[in-house]
C-alpha cells in the first residue's frame, strides 16, 4: 500500500522561501496526479496546484501562480513544493494528496494522503 | 472556477440520530461523456489529514461504514450519517474534481448534541 511521507516541520521568515517534499513509499506516483492542498489554522482545504509526474504538466491556483513551484523527481519518488516570498497567511498545515486512478483513467478523488506539514512563517 | 458551498457550517445531532450535510456546486459537475459526478466528500478528525470516504458522488470507499451515505447529482449533493456515532465527529468536506482548480466546500463541523 503506498504512502505519502513528507517532510517536516519549518519556521521561515516573511519574505523567504520553503520547500516542502512528499516522497511514497511501498510504491509510486509516476502515473499518477499528485496535487498539493493547504489549511489554514482553523480554516478548510484550499487546493495549490497538481502534477503529474510522468509528463511533468503542472497546474497551479491562480492565486498562488508566480509563487508556488511543484516539481518532481523520479529518481527518488518525490514530489516537491516550493513556496516563495512567504507571508504570515501562509502560515497552515500543507498535504499532498494522491488521486485514486491513473491519469489515463482520467481525474479522481484524492484517496492518498501525507501525513502534513506544518509550515510557520513569523519574524 | 467552480465555487462549493456547503451547509450548514456546523451541526449538533444526537447519537443514534440522522446527520445530512448539504453541498452545492456553482456548475455542473456531471460529465455528460461518462453520466458521473465528479464530486468526493472527505472526513477530517483533529490532527489527521482529510480521509476520503465516497466518490463519484455515491461510491463508498472501502473500510467507510455503511451508515454513511452519499446522494445527489449535477449541483447538489448530500451526504448522510443514518446513525451519528461517537467517531463520526469531525469536520466534513466535499471536493470537485470535474475541473482545476479543483475547490473544497467550506467544511461542516459535527458534533453530537
Amino acid at each position: 500500500q503506498v504512502q505519502l511521507v513528507q517532510s517536516g516541520a519549518e519556521v521561515k521568515k516573511p519574505g523567504s522561501s520553503v520547500k516542502v517534499s512528499c516522497k511514497a513509499s511501498g510504491g509510486t506516483f509516476i502515473n499518477y496526479t499528485v496535487s498539493w492542498v493547504r489549511q489554514a489554522p482553523g480554516q478548510g482545504l484550499e487546493w495549490m496546484g497538481g502534477i503529474i509526474p510522468i509528463f511533468r504538466i503542472v497546474n497551479y491556483v491562480q492565486k498562488l501562480q508566480g509563487r508556488v513551484t511543484i516539481t518532481t523527481d523520479e529518481s527518488t519518488s518525490a514530489v516537491y513544493m516550493e513556496l516563495s516570498s512567504l507571508r504570515s497567511d501562509d502560515t497552515a498545515m500543507y498535504y499532498c494528496a494522491r488521486e485514486r486512478s491513473m491519469i489515463t483513467m482520467g481525474k479522481d478523488a484524492f484517496d492518498i494522503w501525507g501525513q502534513g506539514t506544518v509550515v510557520t512563517v513569523s519574524s | 472556477d467552480i465555487v462549493m458551498t456547503q451547509s450548514p457550517d456546523s451541526l449538533a445531532v444526537s447519537l443514534g440520530e440522522r446527520a445530512t450535510i448539504n453541498c452545492k456546486s456553482s456548475q455542473n459537475v456531471l460529465h455528460s461523456s461518462n453520466n458521473k459526478n465528479y464530486l468526493a466528500w472527505y472526513q477530517q478528525k483533529p490532527g489527521q489529514p482529510p480521509n476520503l470516504l465516497f466518490y463519484w458522488a455515491s461510491i463508498r470507499e472501502s473500510g467507510v461504514p455503511d451508515r454513511f451515505s452519499g446522494s445527489g447529482s449535477g449541483t447538489d449533493f448530500n451526504l448522510t450519517i443514518s446513525s451519528l456515532q461517537a467517531e463520526d465527529v469531525a469536520a466534513y468536506f466535499c471536493q470537485q474534481y470535474y475541473s482545476t482548480p479543483r475547490s473544497f466546500g467550506q467544511g461542516t463541523k459535527l458534533e453530537i448534541k
